[in-house]
């Protein structure tokens, strides 16, 4: 069985601040270990993934995150937040041989100028 | 490629109503997904099928939910005498499984739903 925990409902930032953004991992198996972003209204899109490669993942928009098998975290940060990433992030996973994803609860992102 | 497409995009209805889904996925991708999202809450597995098979079903897909992808493109997700419990956003997601999975889902926009 596989789940995520999303530690913060909500998180806000100034413009300009270091994002981070939690998410411990729970899986029997090897995971794989994904960021959606949601915008308003609108669905959901991959920021990155991590697929048993290189620990520390670069996605899209200046997102990054590092697996850390020790402490079962996935952690999403990004060195300088800027307006337009305010949204909901979400954290994944599945197992290794499937790709059903089981996300967490979500995180809401607020920028402030 | 035009990605996935779902349709409508917002419903409303009566409670007591039937309403249908559609997902149109990409068109290589021989997996299609459904979840639903409820406010402040992550997308929640519901189904899936590989090409028209249906290989997974949540038990949250009580007996007045049913899937069907017939040729193994798009999909329609039927929900009857609908609840307002069920008013939430619908999502479908496809995914090529295979040698080239990359292990992503490639989502739509949502159908949201409202049951007066």
């Amino acid at each position: 069985a596989q789940s995520v925990t999303q530690l913060g409902s909500h998180v806000s930032v100034s413009e300009g601040a270091l994002v981070l953004l939690r998410c411990n991992y729970s899986s029997s198996v090897p995971p794989y270990l994904f960021w959606y972003v949601q915008y308003p209204n609108q669905g959901l899109q991959l920021l990155l993934k991590y697929t048993s490669a290189a620990t520390l993942v670069k996605g899209i928009n200046g997102f990054e995150a590092e697996f850390k098998k020790s402490e079962t975290s996935f952690h999403l940060t990004k060195p300088s937040a800027h307006m337009s990433d305010a949204a909901e992030y979400f954290c994944a996973v599945s197992a290794s041989n499937t790709d059903k994803l089981i996300f967490g609860t979500g995180t809401r992102l607020q920028v402030f100028p | 490629d035009t990605g996935v497409s779902q349709d409508p995009r917002h419903k409303i209805t009566k409670r007591g109503q039937n309403v249908t889904f559609r997902c149109d996925p990409i068109s290589e991708h021989n997996r299609l997904y459904w979840y639903r999202q409820t406010l402040g809450q992550g997308p929640e597995f519901l189904t899936y099928f590989q090409n028209e098979a249906q290989l997974e079903k949540s038990r949250l897909l009580s007996d007045r939910f049913s899937a069907e992808r017939p040729k193994g493109s798009f999909s329609t997700l039927e929900i009857q005498r609908t609840e307002q419990g069920d008013s939430a956003m619908y999502l479908c997601a496809s995914s090529l499984a295979g040698r080239r999975n990359t292990g992503e889902l490639f989502f739509g926009e949502g159908s949201r739903l409202t049951v007066l």
